[in-house]
């Protein structure tokens, strides 16, 4: 299989605050994790490509200071939303890599985390 | 830039029935993967079908087949007799071979009625 979890699925914080979304691929091995960002009834838009030990690469307006992202390890990904503001709510989802190669590739995505901000 | 249309908001099919799903997308390149997937109320994304460009055959999947013309850059996704569990938001969805980025049309809203 390729299971990739994410946690929590829902979060509600105050403006201001940093908030933690962790991505898990349970049953592989994934040197590269992805973020995408869902508004309501809109497409996924990709903010950033995640590389184990490495800096992740944004994506073209995507704030790296804002959303932090951290991939420690061959099976987790997180990102911190940092003094999040009402315009971050959204649909946070993150995908991982299963493969060595482009080619071979396939991401699966985990079942996302709803963000809101008050 | 790389781009890709779904033209179609929302589609209905009644149970048992096909629809087809439109997708085109825009490239210059010619190594490329195309991709549909499906996503439930629950949210969780699903891949249902993948395309290489490269192969002329058309891929299927069970209930789910697809439409690749290469040269009119078009890629529609056909489902035969539909289920009620098939009810989803379709995504289309292009990468470029030798890149991670998957670049997603706006998606399709499908209904199945029984």
């Amino acid at each position: 299989g390729a299971v990739v979890s994410q946690h929590p699925s829902r979060v509600i914080c105050k403006s201001g605050t940093s908030v933690k979304i962790e991505c898990r691929s349970l049953d592989f091995q994934a040197t590269t994790m992805f973020w995408y960002r869902q508004f309501p009834k809109q497409s996924l838009m990709l903010m950033a490509t995640s590389n184990e030990g490495s800096k992740a690469t944004y994506e073209q307006g995507v704030e790296k200071d804002k959303f932090l992202i951290n991939h420690a390890s061959l099976t987790l990904s997180t990102l911190t939303v940092t003094s999040a503001h009402p315009e971050d709510s959204s649909f946070y989802i993150c995908s991982a890599r299963k493969g060595a190669g482009f080619s071979s590739d396939t991401q699966y995505f985990g079942p996302g985390t709803r963000l809101t901000v008050l | 830039a790389q781009t890709v249309t779904q033209s179609q908001p929302e589609m209905s099919v009644q149970e048992a029935e096909t629809v087809t799903l439109s997708c085109t997308y825009d490239t210059s390149e010619s190594d490329y993967y195309l991709f549909w997937y499906k996503q439930p109320p629950s949210r969780q994304m699903i891949l249902v079908i993948r395309q290489e460009a490269y192969k002329q055959q058309n891929a299927t999947e069970n209930r789910f087949s697809v439409n690749f013309q290469k040269a009119a850059k078009s890629f529609s996704l056909k489902i035969s007799d539909s289920q009620l569990g098939d009810a989803a938001m379709y995504f289309c969805a292009y990468r470029l071979d030798n890149t991670d980025k998957l670049i997603f049309g706006t998606g399709t809203r499908l209904q199945v009625f029984p």
